[in-house]
């Protein structure tokens, strides 16, 4: 079980809005940078978010993330059939010996 | 561009020991840590183990620390992951992963293809 708690599926139509949250606690999310993962099918995670709220080059800015206290969110926007994928949150937890930890992952579907 | 070739991987019996390794390129290798992430069938992603720029500090999830161990050799852009009494659930795909902040510890950049594990 994972420390950071997001939802295992969400589903939204093309053109929509969706929201996918991470929870998590005051040694993780609270205290550290959060940073969002798209996991396509068959292939490479890639990095979509960086510092709560931070755009690699190259992600369209659909995709946007916040952070409050200890929890975070993805908003996409502009659904396209082409963004199913499952999404990650990451972040450190510091409580003892420091550790990357990933959320259980969200299957974003787009009907 | 940004480059990380994992290779190591294979088919090895319960209680046994494998060594992953990556080679990076197109960037400042010596500079940036390393982070091992792998992905069991059917299940997400889990973050394995991570390696400073310069092989001075490395981090390992807790059920994994004594059995994994992280080393780097930077005159050879290479990062090694040494695999021991593994069990059937150190099975998947393993991934090297770049950190994204010169010198710390922050995100995960760029990501190699994976080499997997079967442990049977």
């Amino acid at each position: 079980q994972s420390l950071l708690t997001q939802s295992p599926s969400i589903s939204a139509a093309p053109g929509q809005k969706v929201t996918i949250s991470c929870s998590g606690t005051s040694s993780n999310i609270g205290n550290n940078f959060v940073s969002w993962y798209q996991h396509l099918p068959g292939k490479v995670p890639k990095l979509l978010i960086y510092d709560n709220d931070k755009r690699p080059s190259g992600i369209p800015d659909r995709f946007s993330g916040s952070k409050s206290g200890s929890s975070a969110s993805l908003d996409i926007t502009g659904l396209q059939t082409a963004d199913e994928a499952v999404y990650y949150c990451g972040t450190w937890d510091t409580s003892l010996t420091p550790a990357f930890i990933f959320g259980g992952g969200t299957h974003l579907t787009v009907l | 561009q940004v480059q990380l070739v994992e290779s190591g991987g294979g088919v090895v019996q319960p209680g046994k020991s494998l060594t992953l390794s990556c080679v990076g390129s197109g960037f400042s290798f010596k500079t940036y840590a390393i982070h091992w992430v792998r992905q069991a069938p059917g299940k997400g992603l889990e973050w394995v183990a991570f390696i400073s720029f310069d092989g001075g500090r490395s981090y390992y999830k807790d059920s994994m620390e004594g059995r994994f161990t992280t080393s780097r050799d930077n005159s050879r852009n290479t990062v090694s992951l040494h695999l021991t009494s593994l069990r059937s659930e150190d099975t998947g795909r393993y991934y090297c992963v770049k950190d994204g902040f010169s010198y710390g510890w922050g995100y995960l950049d760029h990501w190699g293809q994976g080499t997997v594990v079967s442990v049977s």
